[in-house]
């Protein structure tokens, strides 16, 4: 069964600084990973989509890389600003799944001004 | 505006009650899915549907049910069976099953007491 790790499950940050939030998955047979941002008591919003034959994607201030072998993921957000204080969610597309999902229990981060 | 509506965003019932909540998409989506989220955990699948009039069961679909009777329509019912129905739960579709981005609804709070 895929295992989905996100870890801190929460960090502070001040206001400037990049963020890196890590994903760590357990079977390396994806079609592919998307990364989610959520604000309290709000659904998710898609931030990047990397497919398991990309090994990073890029959006603004967001880039998101992926190391199938190692079973990684990094997202990167340059200049951490407080707009960006939320939970991030990454989640695995499984290979033998019908585009099924596994999903991390998040990051939540708080930008301090 | 395209995407995905969920209502309502807050529903209460008693315990013993079935109850439907509602998922529309106007994405021109193939595929939909239902998920629940519950503090400290990662989102967990309940039903998908691929294509109209089918729909495969997820990680925890004893006490839900569900029907496709339309593309852009994707109702989930939660029965009087359902141990611990209190949660927050998230509609989302994607293009077709396989390699293809996840959008999602802004969800639905249900409490039952």
């Amino acid at each position: 069964k895929q295992e989905v790790t996100q870890i801190p499950a929460a960090l502070s940050v001040p206001e400037g600084e990049n963020l890196v939030l890590n994903c760590s998955f357990t079977d390396s047979a994806i079609y592919n990973l998307q990364w989610f941002r959520q604000d309290p008591g709000k659904g998710l919003t898609s931030l990047l989509l990397i497919q398991s034959s990309q090994r990073e994607q890029t959006s603004g201030r967001l880039n998101a890389s992926l190391d199938k072998s190692s079973g990684r993921s990094t997202l990167y957000i340059a200049a951490s600003q407080p707009g960006d204080s939320a939970t991030y969610l990454c989640a695995v597309g499984l290979a033998y799944g019908n585009n099924r999902l596994a999903f991390g229990k998040g990051n939540q981060v708080v930008v301090i001004p | 505006d395209g995407g995905i509506t969920q209502s309502p965003k807050y529903l209460f019932r008693k315990e013993g009650q079935n109850v439907t909540l509602s998922c529309e998409q106007n994405l021109n989506h193939d595929a939909m899915y239902w998920y629940r989220q519950d503090p400290g955990q990662g989102l967990r699948l309940i039903y998908y549907s691929q294509i109209v009039n089918d729909f495969q069961k997820g990680d925890i679909a004893e006490g839900y049910s569900v029907s496709r009777e339309k593309k852009e329509s994707f109702p989930l019912t939660v029965t009087s069976a359902q141990k611990n129905p209190t949660a927050f739960y998230l509609c989302a579709s994607s293009m077709a099953p396989g390699t293809y981005e996840q959008y999602f609804g802004p969800g639905t709070r249900l409490t039952v007491t």
